[in-house]
């Protein structure tokens, strides 16, 4: 596609409900990353796929959350027995980036998806 | 643990005034990125800067790194209100290969006012 398509765009929830995220990344990109952007607190890191490798999951705040990429595209993040805390924007973003790569690293961001637990 | 840090958080200045943003970061890396949110938006690539001493330019806003202080500048000249804005800074997560990602500052959050 031409950018970065994030679904739902707003997400309001209750406490304890498992939630969804989807990312369907630019076509081509081999690299594709989650954020977590909460109000003041800037851009936390959470997943990261490249290709068919295992996935860098060293950002992910607890074990209610687990990210998918399905035939190295579509990539869904799934957050269980939702919190409060876990209110926040949370955005996908793909890249060119090879594995082992040395250039330049541009991310392409979606326009997120906005979670609200009540 | 990489640190990115930004400075000022948060900048209210009015139109046709200059301003720079700074940006320090704990990593060797030689690289920096700079992107642009505008409110309810995706972030925005605005510049990466490559090397030690490199300038980028578009319009009112220039982007300069210095490796050696590890520090980064986005100043802006004359500033008119489409600039609102909040900007990043990030580093690569990484310096030599493996998993790759970038840790971004917390960002400024730049009001320009008539």
């Amino acid at each position: 596609g031409a950018g970065v398509s994030q679904s739902p765009s707003n997400k309001v929830t209750e406490k304890g409900k498992d939630v969804e995220l989807r990312c369907d990344p630019i076509s081509g990109h081999t690299a594709l990353y989650w954020y977590r952007q909460s109000l003041g607190q800037g851009l936390e890191f959470l997943i990261y796929f490249q290709g068919n490798s295992a996935p860098d999951k060293s950002g992910l705040p607890s074990d209610r959350f687990s990210a998918e990429r399905t035939g190295g595209s579509v990539s869904t993040l799934t957050i269980q027995r939702t919190q409060q805390e876990d209110s926040a924007v949370y955005l996908c973003a793909s890249s060119h980036r090879l594995a082992g790569g040395s250039g330049a690293n541009v991310l392409t961001f979606g326009a997120g998806s906005r979670l609200t637990v009540l | 643990e990489l640190k990115v840090e930004q400075n000022p958080l948060f900048l209210s200045m009015q139109e046709g005034k200059n301003y720079t943003i700074y940006c320090n970061y704990s990593t060797t890396s030689d690289r920096l990125y700079w992107y642009r949110q505008d409110p309810g938006k995706s972030l925005e690539s605005l510049f990466v800067l490559l090397s030690n001493g490199a300038v980028k330019q578009e319009g009112r806003l220039m982007a300069s790194l210095d490796t050696k202080a590890r520090l980064s500048t986005l100043h802006i000249t004359a500033a008119v209100h489409d600039l609102s804005a909040t900007y990043f800074c990030a580093v690569d997560m990484y310096s030599g290969g493996g998993a790759d990602g970038l840790t971004f500052g917390k960002g400024t959050h730049l009001i320009i006012q008539p």
